[in-house]
């Protein structure tokens, strides 16, 4: 079974400053995909970030970094030069190719930008 | 490429009644996925089709039923409504090729409202 945990149900940032969302997961497989999504309060999930398990550098798309500690089975989101667009929910989510496509989520963190 | 797309945004039905759901993929992708989501469960998988064939399922009872077409779209049906079913629903499409950096993409999402 694959369980995702994120931790900060809610988190304040400055505006222009860096954010880091935690996210630690947990599974038997040796082989997954961890995933990072954004929710605004529109309702859609918007694709931010992937990481693959064999993945030996952390993933980076623009203002987006996963920190990925595969020891420690966390995939941490780091946000910089946060705006006020990033206010939102935000949800690690978790696949792994044996349990099917399905994606495994983790109960999201709300994050507030103040200007 | 046109995005994810879902009809109708918005729904409101009666205990009892039954829904149907549709869903567009991105143009090329092969696999739909549906997800369930409520303030008190979170994000839950329903269920994937690929080429018309059902290939994963969640934990939902057999009221929760849907179909793929020959053209990738596809419909969820939720028959005989129950009070909880009330939620924001989700689909998702995806290449669907089992690859771990196989990334599903969301649509706007319906929200069904059960009174």
């Amino acid at each position: 079974a694959q369980k995702i945990t994120q931790t900060q149900p809610g988190m304040f940032v400055q505006e222009k400053e860096a954010v880091t969302l935690d996210c630690t997961y947990d599974t038997s497989d040796q082989s997954y995909g961890l995933f990072w999504y954004k929710q605004p309060s529109s309702g859609e999930m918007i694709f931010l970030i992937y990481q693959g398990s064999y993945d030996e550098q952390n993933a980076t798309e623009g203002r987006y970094s996963l920190n990925f500690q595969k020891a420690r089975k966390s995939a941490n989101l780091v946000i910089s030069a946060s705006q006020l667009g990033d206010s939102a929910m935000y949800f690690c989510a978790m696949r792994a190719p044996k349990a099917g496509n399905m994606l495994t989520f983790g109960g999201g963190t709300r994050l507030m930008v103040k200007p | 490429k046109a995005g994810v797309t879902q009809t109708p945004r918005y729904l409101i039905k009666t205990r009892g009644q039954q829904v149907t759901l549709s869903c567009s993929p991105i143009s090329g992708h092969r696999s739909v996925s549906w997800y369930q989501q409520t303030p008190g469960q979170g994000l839950q998988f329903l269920f994937e089709y690929f080429s018309e064939t059902q290939r994963n399922k969640g934990n939902f009872p057999g009221r929760f039923s849907g179909r793929q077409f020959s053209n990738s779209r596809s419909e969820m049906n939720v028959s005989t409504l129950e009070l909880g079913d009330s939620a924001l629903y989700l689909c998702a499409s995806s290449l669907g090729d089992r690859l771990g950096t196989d990334t599903q993409y969301f649509g706007p999402g319906t929200r069904l409202t059960v009174l």
